[in-house]
């Protein structure tokens, strides 16, 4: 079973927008980590924003924020207005304790997201 | 220069080789991860360390193997190369901080292409 599912393989938004990029996420765990990355055509990974299970508010970090909703299973980074270098692909990712007590990092398949002018 | 650098950026090898990944990081982060980014796969788990000599399989493992005698190196081998592992192989530290999830960062990939 998929542990991240991210639905929309591509998106496109007008430049000054607002986007949400959907998330949701699989763990019988009370204890993890959702992190989101950015990956420009240049190929590097960008790390953006992270939100603890266990943490009230939703994370935000400039123009990114994260839209928690615990009982969903979902994890939602939401852009807001959009720019041009946003255009990339965008990784949700989950960090959880496996039954050896250690930290896997696992990766949904990410969206392609275009910015439009 | 710190960070975290892999090795080579680019290799082509034939069908049935040996071939290994290196990868290196300077901040003494606990955790080193694998994985490998393919189209409509998104980036997949391999293997993982949690500190020297301590590692664990991740989503895909077979076909490759790892060791972590060091806490800085994490070397990627594998054994006998197949087309299928054709890919682009991405490394990645973090800390290990009780009670905390710590993001990732992540070397600038290697690009691996079987023949």
């Amino acid at each position: 079973a998929q542990k991240i599912t991210q639905t929309q393989p591509g998106m496109f938004v007008q430049e000054k927008e607002a986007v949400t990029l959907d998330c949701t996420y699989d763990t019988s765990d009370q204890s993890y980590g959702l992190f989101w990355y950015k990956q420009p055509s240049s190929g590097e990974m960008i790390f953006l924003i992270y939100q603890g299970s266990y943490d009230e508010q939703n994370a935000t970090e400039g123009r990114y924020s994260l839209n928690f909703q615990k009982a969903r299973k979902s994890a939602n980074l939401v852009i807001s207005a959009s720019q041009l270098g946003d255009s990339a692909m965008y990784f949700c990712a989950m960090r959880e304790v496996m039954d050896t007590g250690r930290r896997a990092l696992t990766f949904g398949s990410g969206t392609r997201l275009q910015v439009q002018p | 220069d710190a960070g975290i650098t892999q090795s080579p950026r680019y290799k082509i090898t034939e069908t049935g080789r040996q071939v290994t990944l290196m990868c290196h990081q300077t901040w003494s982060h606990s955790y080193m991860f694998w994985y490998r980014q393919d189209l409509g796969h998104g980036l997949r788990l391999i293997y993982y360390s949690a500190a020297a000599d301590i590692t664990d399989k991740g989503e895909v493992p077979d076909g490759y193997v790892v060791s972590r005698s060091k806490t800085e190196n994490f070397p990627l081998t594998l054994e006998s190369a197949t087309r299928s592992q054709t890919s682009v192989y991405f490394c990645a530290s973090s800390e290990a901080r009780t009670g905390a999830f710590t993001e990732a960062f992540f070397g600038q990939g290697t690009r691996l292409t079987v023949v």
